[in-house]
């Protein structure tokens, strides 16, 4: 069953930690996306990459970075979290060929900032 | 022009009724308009997609209408049962853009009612 694996369903860290959010996929997607869900504001992206070590800026990609040093693993990184990042957060892959644009998403990680 | 707009936010059905969402958009190299299904604690997953060669698709209990000219598009729940309640997004994409990337509505939260 092919899928999107995010490491912690729930993850609670204290102000100014560095954070580290995995995701792993293996449908050999060449784009992964990495977006926060909030009550009332739908899913923002916040960081996409379309291969291995490239990544762009989503719509809000304040207090964010990413790493992508393989196809299938796409990390966020809190550099240094704070309480208005808490949030549910979700990883998304799609495939690159043109005509075929459906993600599939992981189950998300509910990020407490104490 | 990237804004994909969805109402109503928050939406209740009786068991047996017809939920209704409805979508917006305004950029016309949108080719490609698939709705999610979110379920608490869980990743959205692809429900139902239309082109706009086509004016409705119907998958079961699900029906999504197209109306180019109007630039909007909705989804229909028939016989609305307990087990639709979820979070409903509709996305938009320029398939034949260079990577196609899910523009998202802000999403509608249904309650059915039994």
């Amino acid at each position: 069953d092919v899928k999107v694996t995010q490491s912690s369903r729930y993850l609670v860290k204290r102000t100014g930690e560095k954070v580290f959010l995995e995701c792993v996929q293996d449908m050999d997607h060449e784009n992964m996306f990495w977006y926060r869900q909030d009550p009332g504001l739908g899913l923002r992206l916040i960081y996409f990459s379309y291969d291995v070590k490239m990544k762009e800026k989503g719509d809000i990609p304040e207090g964010y970075s990413v790493s992508r040093e393989k196809k299938e693993r796409f990390s966020l990184i809190l550099e240094s979290a704070s309480t208005n990042q808490t949030s549910m957060y979700l990883c998304a892959s799609s495939l690159s060929r043109q005509g075929v644009v459906g993600y599939t998403f992981g189950s998300g990680t509910r990020l407490t900032v104490v | 022009q990237q804004q994909v707009k969805q109402s109503p936010q928050s939406l209740i059905v009786q068991k047996g009724g017809i939920s209704i969402i409805n979508c917006a958009y305004e950029n016309t190299a949108f080719d490609y308009f698939p709705w999610y299904q979110q379920f608490p604690g869980k990743g959205p997953a692809l429900l139902i997609a239309i082109r706009p060669d086509v004016s409705e698709k119907k998958e079961g209990r699900f029906t999504i209408s197209f109306n180019k000219s109007a630039k909007q598009f909705s989804l229909h729940i028939m016989d609305s049962q307990p087990g639709d309640s979820a979070t409903y997004f509709c996305a938009a994409s320029n398939s034949r853009g260079s990577q196609g990337n899910l523009i998202f509505g802000k999403g509608t939260k249904l309650s059915v009612k039994p």
